[in-house]
Order: C-alpha cells, then structure tokens, then sequence
C-alpha cells in the first residue's frame, strides 16, 4: 500500500539556519502531497501542498517541490525562527484517505 | 472565514464514564472526518463522513465509539465506556470534495482537537 517515510526528530537548529525536512513516498497513482505543521497544545495546520509533479507549495516561507522522478517531497526554509520550532508531518492522499509520515520535531535554538 | 470548531479543548474523566466530543466543519464543507492522535503519533482516522453518510467507518471501535452527523452539518463523537487507553487528543477535520470528479485535491483542514484524559 501506500505509505510516507519521513526523516526521523528531533531535528535542532539555531535561529536563521537553513532547514529540509526530508519525505519520501511510495504511491501506487498520482497522490497529492502535504505538510502540516502542529504547534505544541494545537492541532494540525496546513503548511502547503502540491498536487502533481513538478508543483511547488509554498507557505510562510516553507517549500516543497513535488518530485515524481525521485517520490520526494522535501520540506525547506532558508532561514527558520524560534516560532517554528513543532512538529511536521508529511502526508498523501490516497483517494479520501491521508496517509500521514511519523512527523519531525523541530527545535530551534535562538 | 472561521475554521474547523471543536469542543471541548480539554476534557478529563474517569474511566467507564462516557464522553462526547462535537465538531463544527467548515461552512460549506461535505466531508467530516474524526481522527484519534496518540502522543507522538501521526492521526489515525476513526470515520469518515460524506454529508451525512457515514461513509467509512472501518477503524471506529463499534463496541465503544459512536458518531452520527445529523443535518450532513456539525458532528459528535462519543465514548461509553471510556477505557484508559482512550486518551489521546481527538481531531476533526473537514474538506470540500467532488467524489465523482477526477481533480479533487482531498485537502483536509484540521481543529484544534479535543484532549482526553482517562483516569
């Protein structure tokens, strides 16, 4: 089936350094991808997505480019803050259902 | 435009006891979804609703979950009897999709859940 595999947490930078998150997929049809991101206490908020090959999301400074070549969909920023320190999810859709990565904790340091 | 409403944010109980949880979707949005998220876990979706079909309920634990969503609107999911392992943080998620259309996106936009605490 289906399924997301994110780089494993916590991932610990410093304010202003530069940030990937790492995904990958494996996917039987054509998917649309996301990244959520859950603050601690909240629930999960849509960070950006893509829905076919080549798409770029792109959110509060945060992108990912939909790669079908390499079934990757890598988080990046260049210059990340103490507010983003949380936790991203991965995810795709496989029809209705999203098929979520484990998440990564993110912790910046300032 | 508001988001997805849930409430309570918190909630704490002993175990046997029963609880509910209620759910608000986004104005407009067809599809209802309850998710249980355990601490350091991603979601794991409970039931899904098209209007108001319960259209997959395959992971709701029938002997002690329900959920119903009258008016294809708000929703309410309930525990009876709630057991220790039940805690966990519950999501509801909602979304807009053409089911018979080829180029829905299934993007799914979440509140801010509900903490159970089973004690």
């Amino acid at each position: 089936g289906d399924s997301v595999t994110q780089m494993e947490g916590p991932v610990t930078l410093s304010e202003e350094a530069f940030l990937t998150i790492n995904c990958t997929y494996t996917a039987t049809g054509y998917p649309s991808l996301f990244w959520y991101v859950q603050y601690p206490g909240e629930g999960l908020q849509l960070l950006l997505k893509a829905t076919k090959a080549d798409d770029k999301g792109s959110n509060k400074g945060f992108e990912a480019t939909y790669r079908k070549e390499t079934t990757s969909f890598h988080l990046e920023k260049g210059s990340v803050q103490v507010s983003d320190s949380a936790v991203y999810f991965c995810a795709l859709s496989d029809n209705y259902q999203l098929i979520w990565g484990a998440g990564t904790k993110l912790i910046i340091k300032p | 435009e508001a988001g997805v409403v849930q409430s309570p944010r918190y909630k704490i109980i002993e175990k046997k006891q029963p609880v509910a949880f209620w759910c608000n979707p986004i104005s407009g949005h067809n599809t209802l979804y309850w998710y249980r998220q355990n601490l350091g876990q991603g979601p794991e979706l409970l039931i899904r609703y098209e209007n108001e079909e319960a259209v997959d309920d395959s992971q709701l634990p029938k002997d002690r979950f329900s959920a119903e969503r009258l008016k294809g609107v708000d929703s309410t999911l309930k525990i009876q009897p709630a057991e220790l392992g039940d805690s966990a943080v519950y999501l509801c998620a909602s979304s807009l999709e053409w089911w018979h259309l080829p180029n829905s996106t299934y993007t799914q936009y979440f509140g801010p859940g509900t903490r159970l605490t089973v004690l």
